[in-house]
């Protein structure tokens, strides 16, 4: 079992429409909470990140921790065409800095 | 205020050469990572450069190792090629601490034949 599962999707949705996407992990030891935007032939730029359990909402985007469930959550509201990208989820526990990463969902939003 | 800067964007390689890659830190930063991306994958961590020396390491072989230089730059050197090599190499800058605040290159294509 991998420490962080992340849904490849592709996940598919008009222009407007509330997105969830979502990660599950397994190491309770987690503690700090990321997002990542990855665009094709590019690197991945953060989004967000929270701290322990929790929401944390910026513009667009909400990210969500419920660690008692170990799952995190981001919402993206009106989506727009832009948004279409691959979305990672990272985490890390508060020793080593070096963030774990799913393997990312593809994103794709229609006009 | 440049980025991270990788090079090169791509590369051929033949089933057991060597290469070397490179990697200028964002103005900054102090702290390289190194990240391995498999297709359809999750940036996977190779290893850490801060102060010139390798501070943490994921689950890699000999075969990859790296270098900092006294103006943060880094370079990943793989060696005996692998076709499993294949893959994005990112590199992601930091100062120490702020593990939130990588910014990632935009990656070097290796493809090994």
């Amino acid at each position: 079992q991998k420490e962080v599962e992340q849904d490849p999707g592709p996940l598919s949705v008009p222009e407007g429409a509330i997105v969830s996407l979502n990660c599950t992990y397994s190491n309770s030891a987690f503690q700090y909470f990321m997002w990542y935007r990855q665009y094709s032939r590019k690197g991945p730029e953060l989004l967000m990140y929270t701290y322990s359990s929790g929401n944390k909402e910026d513009g667009r985007f909400t990210a969500q921790v419920d660690k008692s469930s170990k799952y995190i959550s981001l919402f993206i509201r009106d989506s727009q065409p832009s948004d279409s990208a691959t979305y990672l989820c990272a985490m890390t526990t508060g020793g080593s800095y070096i963030p774990t990463f799913g393997r990312g969902t593809s994103l794709i939003v229609h006009p | 205020d440049a980025g991270v800067t990788q090079s090169p964007t791509h590369l051929i390689k033949t089933r057991g050469q060597q290469v070397t890659l490179r990697c200028s830190p964002k103005s900054g930063h102090d702290t390289v990572s190194w990240y391995q991306q498999a297709l359809g994958q999750g940036p996977q961590f190779i290893f850490q450069y801060y102060e010139e020396e390798e501070r943490q390491r994921g689950n890699f072989p000999d075969r990859f190792s790296g270098h900092q230089f006294p103006n943060y730059s880094s370079e990943l050197n793989v060696n005996a090629l692998l076709l499993g090599d294949s893959a994005l190499y990112l590199c992601a800058s930091s100062t120490r601490t702020a593990f939130y605040g990588y910014t990632f290159g935009s990656g070097t294509r290796l493809t090994v034949v």
